[in-house]
C-alpha cells in the first residue's frame, strides 16, 4: 500500500527567502505524485504533479517540486516566499490507478 | 473556483441523525471521490466512484454509504451520526479514474453532530 510522509507539522520561513516543504513517499510501483494547498475554509487546490520525465515540475504560483528516486522524496520549493503563499500544503501519492493517498499536511508560515 | 461543487457548505444535526451530502463533479469528469478531513486523522479517502461504479473503498464506516447517480453527481449518505462524525467532508472529481490525473477538489461540507 502506498503511503506518504510529511515530516514537517510547520515550517516558519521570513518573506522573500527560499522555502522547503518536505516529502516522502512508498508505493511498490511507479509513483504519481502531487501537491495541493489548502488554505482557511477552502478545498484543496491542485498545485502541481510529477508522473514521469523531467524531475523538476513547475507549478502554479512560483512553485516547483523535485522528484528524486533514490531517496523517495518530492519536496515543494518556491525561490522567495509571499505572506500570501501561507497555508496548510499537503503530498499525496498515486499507484496506478489507486486513489490519492494524502500526508498529514504541513502549516506554512510566511512572516513578513 | 474548482468546478467541483458541494452542498450544503455547513450542517449542524444531532446524534443518531441521518444527513446526505451533494457533489456535483467537473464537467466531464468521471471519477467521483469522498474524503473526510479531521484534526486528528488528516485526510482520509472514503469511497470512489467511477462512471457509476463503485471503485474504490477506504476507511468508510458501515454506517456511511455513497452512491453516483447517472448524472455522475454523487451522494453521500452518513446515519446514525455520532459526535466523532464531526468533520470536513470533501467530495473531488477527476476525467480519469486515476494514473497521472489529478483530482480537482470542492469546497467541503463542514459537519457538525451535536
Amino acid at each position: 500500500a502506498q503511503s506518504v510522509a510529511q515530516p514537517e507539522d510547520q515550517v516558519n520561513v521570513a518573506e522573500g527567502n527560499p522555502l522547503t516543504v518536505k516529502c516522502t513517499y512508498s508505493v511498490s510501483g511507479n509513483p504519481y505524485l502531487f501537491w495541493y494547498v489548502q488554505y482557511p475554509n477552502r478545498g484543496l487546490q491542485f498545485l502541481l504533479k510529477y508522473i514521469t520525465g523531467d524531475n523538476l515540475v513547475k507549478g502554479s504560483y512560483g512553485f516547483e517540486a523535485e522528484f528524486n528516486k533514490s531517496q523517495t522524496s518530492f519536496h515543494l520549493k518556491k525561490p522567495s516566499a509571499l505572506v500570501s503563499d501561507s497555508a496548510l500544503y499537503f503530498c499525496a501519492v498515486r499507484d496506478g490507478n489507486t486513489p490519492l493517498v494524502f500526508g498529514k499536511g504541513t502549516r506554512l508560515s510566511v512572516i513578513a | 473556483d474548482s468546478g467541483v461543487t458541494q452542498t450544503p457548505k455547513h450542517l449542524i444535526t444531532a446524534t443518531g441523525q441521518r444527513v446526505t451530502l451533494r457533489c456535483s463533479p467537473r464537467s466531464g469528469d468521471l471519477s467521483v471521490y469522498w474524503y473526510q478531513q479531521s484534526l486528528d486523522q488528516g485526510l482520509q479517502f472514503l469511497i470512489q466512484y467511477y462512471n457509476g461504479e463503485e471503485r474504490a473503498k477506504g476507511n468508510i464506516l458501515e454506517r456511511f454509504s455513497a452512491q453516483q447517480f447517472p448524472d455522475l453527481h454523487s451522494e453521500l449518505n452518513l446515519s446514525s451520526l455520532e459526535l466523532g462524525d464531526s468533520a470536513l467532508y470533501f467530495c473531488a472529481s477527476s476525467v480519469a479514474g486515476g494514473s497521472g490525473a489529478e483530482a480537482f477538489f470542492g469546497q467541503g461540507t463542514r459537519l457538525t453532530v451535536v
